[in-house]
């Protein structure tokens, strides 16, 4: 059964670093790898969708990778701003039919 | 405006008492699906549509039932609700097929069932 798994739980950082989140899946066997922004009382918004042949999607400042064979996802967030704060989840599609599997999420703080 | 709409927001109800969600999309999309988000356990699916007529179970699909009779609604329904289904409830729509797009989520219904 697939487990995705996102570390750490929270993070607050200072207003201007640069930031990476980690996500971690334990079977390799995906078709796409999704990365999402929750805000407070919020649906969720998609941010980067990298297909399961891509090794990386780039928006603005944000820049997701994609290791399949170590089942690894990393989101970089360039020159953070108070603005990015929030909720950060990554989903992996085992099916190909959406059919998504969620981490836990990782809060986000950017502090001014 | 592309969306996807859920109706309602809010709901507090009974043990036992049937309740519909509804869920709407405007993008003429194929798949759509129903999550949970329970605080420790994250988003879980409850049911997913590849097409009209067309269902199947995710990850936790006892004590829901859904149908999809038109292509752009997705209702989910509580035919007797209980309070381990008290949490918040989004809907999802997406393009579908392959390669795989990304989804597309309503603003959330927080449904307490006491």
């Amino acid at each position: 059964k697939q487990e995705v798994t996102q570390i750490p739980a929270a993070l607050s950082v200072p207003e201007g670093e640069n930031l990476v989140l980690n996500c971690s899946f334990t079977d390799s066997a995906i078709y796409n790898l999704q990365w999402f922004r929750q805000d407070p009382g919020k649906g969720l918004t998609s941010l980067l969708l990298i297909q399961s042949s891509q090794r990386e999607q780039t928006s603005g400042r944000l820049n997701a990778s994609l290791d399949k064979s170590s089942g690894r996802s990393t989101l970089y967030i360039a020159a953070s701003q108070p603005g990015d704060s929030a909720t950060y989840l990554c989903a992996v599609d085992t099916q190909g039919a959406q059919k998504l599997v969620f981490g836990q999420g990782t809060r986000l703080t950017i502090n001014p | 405006e592309a969306q996807v709409t859920q109706n309602p927001r809010y709901l507090i109800t009974v043990t036992g008492k049937k309740l519909t969600v509804t869920c709407s999309q405007n993008m003429n999309h194929e798949y759509m699906s129903w999550y949970r988000q329970d605080p420790g356990l994250g988003l879980r699916q409850i049911y997913y549509s590849m097409n009209v007529e067309v269902t199947d179970k995710g990850d936790v699909p006892e004590g829901y039932k859904v149908s999809r009779k038109e292509k752009r609604n997705f209702p989910l329904i509580l035919e007797s609700p209980s309070p381990n289904q008290t949490s918040l409830y989004f809907c999802a729509s997406s393009l579908g097929g392959q390669p795989t797009y990304e989804q597309y989520f309503g603003p959330g219904t927080r449904l307490t069932v006491t």
